[in-house]
């Protein structure tokens, strides 16, 4: 299994610029979810999603779009990329049999960058 | 939003020390837990919590989920150079989404 794989690794963007981050799981899990995690603030949880079609914002979801259409695939979407939204961004799933979802898995992390 | 105070920010320690940190929230969780993250990695899985009192151990680590509900510890014995990294502590109410601490910067010293 590759767990959870995040594509791309590194990213630069302009301002305005939009795209899409990949996350990917094979584990059949049902939960995923999008974090960022900024120096000293920890992790903060963007969207997440309890299964396919089902999504729901989590605490700092202001100028991030998600959707889900299969089990495996759990994308993210910058529409406008801003300066604001340089950072770390970890995807992560996990199953309700897994403690309630709560063990989750994290993928390795997309780092990018807003000039 | 809702916050949890992770202590000490960094840690720079000998290695054979013992090593304590510990995360404190001003609203209680049904679910503590326990993650460590590596240099340029995801984080990881340590130790997950469920029941209040609970005290559970993971080779050199043990945590423990505080009896009010609103903390939580972890205790790493006897460190090596490995344990170098990020901790952080997430509590839950169950429903699949975590709230994470700030992390602890842990630096062991050969």
């Amino acid at each position: 299994n590759a767990g959870v794989t995040q594509t791309p690794k590194f990213q630069v963007l302009k301002t305005g610029q939009s795209m899409t981050l990949q996350c990917a799981q094979d584990m059949n899990h049902e939960y995923m979810s999008w974090y960022r995690q900024d120096p000293g603030m920890g992790l903060r949880l963007i969207h997440y999603s309890v299964g396919a079609g089902i999504t729901d914002q989590g605490e700092v979801p202001n100028g991030y779009n998600v959707s889900r259409s299969t089990t495996e695939d759990f994308p993210l979407r910058l529409l406008s990329a801003a300066p604001s939204q340089t950072s770390v961004y970890f995807c992560a799933s996990s199953s309700p049999g897994g403690g309630g979802g709560n063990e989750q898995f994290f993928g390795p992390g997309t780092r990018l960058t807003v000039l | 939003g809702q916050q949890l105070n992770q202590s000490p920010q960094s840690m720079f320690i000998q290695e054979g020390e013992d090593v304590s940190m510990n995360c404190t929230s001003s609203s209680i969780f049904n679910t503590w837990l326990w993650y460590k993250q590596d240099p340029g990695e995801g984080p990881v899985l340590l130790i997950a919590l469920y029941k209040a009192g609970e005290l559970t151990s993971n080779g050199r680590l043990t945590a423990q989920f505080g009896i009010t509900r609103k903390d939580s510890f972890l205790n790493i014995s006897a460190s090596i150079p490995s344990d170098v990294g990020i901790y952080f502590c997430a509590g839950s109410y169950n429903t699949g989404k975590l709230i994470f601490g700030q992390g602890t910067t842990l630096q062991v010293k050969p």
